[in-house]
């Protein structure tokens, strides 16, 4: 299966400032996904990154707020903008492989919003 | 509407119990898919298991096993012999089709405990 490398691993950050979560492949994946993790919560989808074009987003998250890129098949980026303390969770970086059928995860980005 | 409720919260047992982690779903569709990742204290989500709605046969893996029954909607996960390395957070996941990976509904996930 594909290995996912997440930076950073965890950070502390000031309100009002942006943070940007890298997302790096080992292979060339199709699918990209990204996913949020409150404290004690349940897996939500932000967002799927599409190479080449605006990422599709899920209710309840916009693109001023989670700016994402992906500008090749192994890389994306997520930037959390603004940061207010509610965005204190566990930024997860995810990728579908087309017949392994599995969806796969990075190590996450654990972010704290002071 | 799709739905995976994990009804426990937080499970502790002593090391070597026997312990199951219950999951029930909800789906329209016929054709589906059941997973379970595992999401030790190091945040990652480990991939377990996946099971495919045609195929109600349980599974086996060392002292993992899984009990699929359409009948109730579930997708038990047992552990036998606990071990402390269990110790994690077991999400069970429902897919509607094998390559909509965004179709992905997680329940709420069930903290395990596991006391030397």
């Amino acid at each position: 299966s594909a290995v996912i490398s997440q930076k950073p691993s965890r950070d502390i950050c000031q309100r009002g400032t942006s943070l940007t979560i890298q997302c790096q492949v080992d292979s060339q994946v199709t699918m990209m996904f990204w996913y949020r993790q409150q404290p004690g919560q349940s897996l939500t989808l932000i967002a799927t990154a599409n190479q080449g074009s605006e990422a599709t987003y899920e209710s309840g998250f916009v693109i001023d707020k989670f700016p994402i890129s992906r500008p090749n098949l192994t890389f994306s980026t997520l930037t959390v903008s603004n940061m207010s303390p509610e965005d204190s969770s566990i930024y997860l970086c995810s990728v579908g492989v087309s017949g392994a059928n599995v969806l796969t995860f990075g190590a996450g980005s654990r972010l704290t919003v002071l | 509407a799709q739905k995976v409720t994990q009804a426990q919260t937080e499970i502790s047992v002593v090391e070597k119990e026997d312990v199951t982690l219950d999951c029930v779903y909800e789906t329209r569709d016929t054709t589906y898919y059941l997973f379970w990742y595992k999401q030790p204290p190091s945040g990652e989500l480990v991939f377990l298991i996946r099971r495919n709605s045609f195929d109600e046969q349980n599974e086996i893996s060392g002292r993992y096993s899984w009990n699929f029954q359409k009948s109730t909607s579930s997708f038990n996960f047992t552990i036998t012999a606990s071990q402390v390395v269990d110790s994690a957070v077991y999400f069970c996941a429902l897919s509607e089709a094998l390559y909509n990976f965004n179709k992905f509904y997680f329940g709420s996930g069930t903290k395990l405990n596991v006391k030397p």
